[in-house]
């Protein structure tokens, strides 16, 4: 049974700071991996999505890699803004086409 | 184009009681699945429906049942409501059933069970 993983559950920065949210899973048999954001009591926002053959994706300050063999995923956010406050979530995809969710990790950005 | 959208946004049942939750999938796409995201948790699959059938199923019990129309458009159906089905519920859509492509998500509709 696939398991996600993300710690820590919750990070607070100060705005400008460039950093790192981590994803682990269990079963490196993936199709994907996607990074979503959700803001408080709202729906799921697809940031990157990589897929198994790829290493890395990357849009705006936003770069996801994946190594599959480890079972790891990152997602770098640079120069962090207070905008970028929000729930990131990783989620991987089954053969299945099922998607099997992290807890999610909840940033903070001080201004 | 318009993206999934979910209707109604919010709901308030009591328990015991049934609900339906109606889905309509983006532009192009004909596979819809839906999750489950309690308070603080990540989402958790409950099924997918493809050509108007149930393709794949969560670890979710029968009061969970789901339809699709041939337009496409999703609705998910909870009998029998429990407290613990209070949860904001999520629908995907993709262009086909494959595990390769995006899933785009809506709003979500949150139900809340008193």
């Amino acid at each position: 049974k696939q398991e996600v993983t993300q710690i820590p559950a919750a990070l607070s920065v100060p705005e400008g700071e460039n950093l790192v949210l981590n994803c682990s899973f269990t079963d490196s048999a993936i199709y994907n991996l996607q990074w979503f954001r959700q803001d408080p009591g709202k729906g799921l926002t697809s940031l990157l999505l990589i897929q198994s053959s790829q290493r890395e994706q990357t849009s705006g300050r936003l770069n996801a890699s994946l190594d599959k063999s480890s079972g790891r995923s990152t997602l770098y956010i640079a120069a962090s803004q207070p905008g970028d406050s929000a729930t990131y979530l990783c989620a991987v995809t089954g053969a299945n086409s099922k998607l099997t969710f992290g807890k999610g990790i909840t940033l903070s950005v001080r201004p | 184009d318009a993206g999934v959208t979910q209707s109604p946004t919010h709901l308030i049942k009591t328990r015991g009681q049934q609900v339906t939750l109606r889905c309509s999938p983006k532009s192009g796409h004909d596979t819809v699945s839906w999750y489950q995201q309690a308070l603080g948790q990540g989402p958790q699959f409950i099924f997918q429906y493809y050509e108007e059938e149930e393709r794949q199923r969560g670890n979710f019990p029968d009061r969970f049942s789901g339809h699709q129309f041939p337009n496409y458009s999703s609705e998910l159906n909870v009998n029998a409501l429990l407290l613990g089905d209070s949860a904001l519920y999520l629908c995907a859509s993709s262009p086909v059933p494959s595990s390769s492509y995006e899933q785009y998500f809506g709003p979500g509709t949150r139900l809340t069970v008193t």
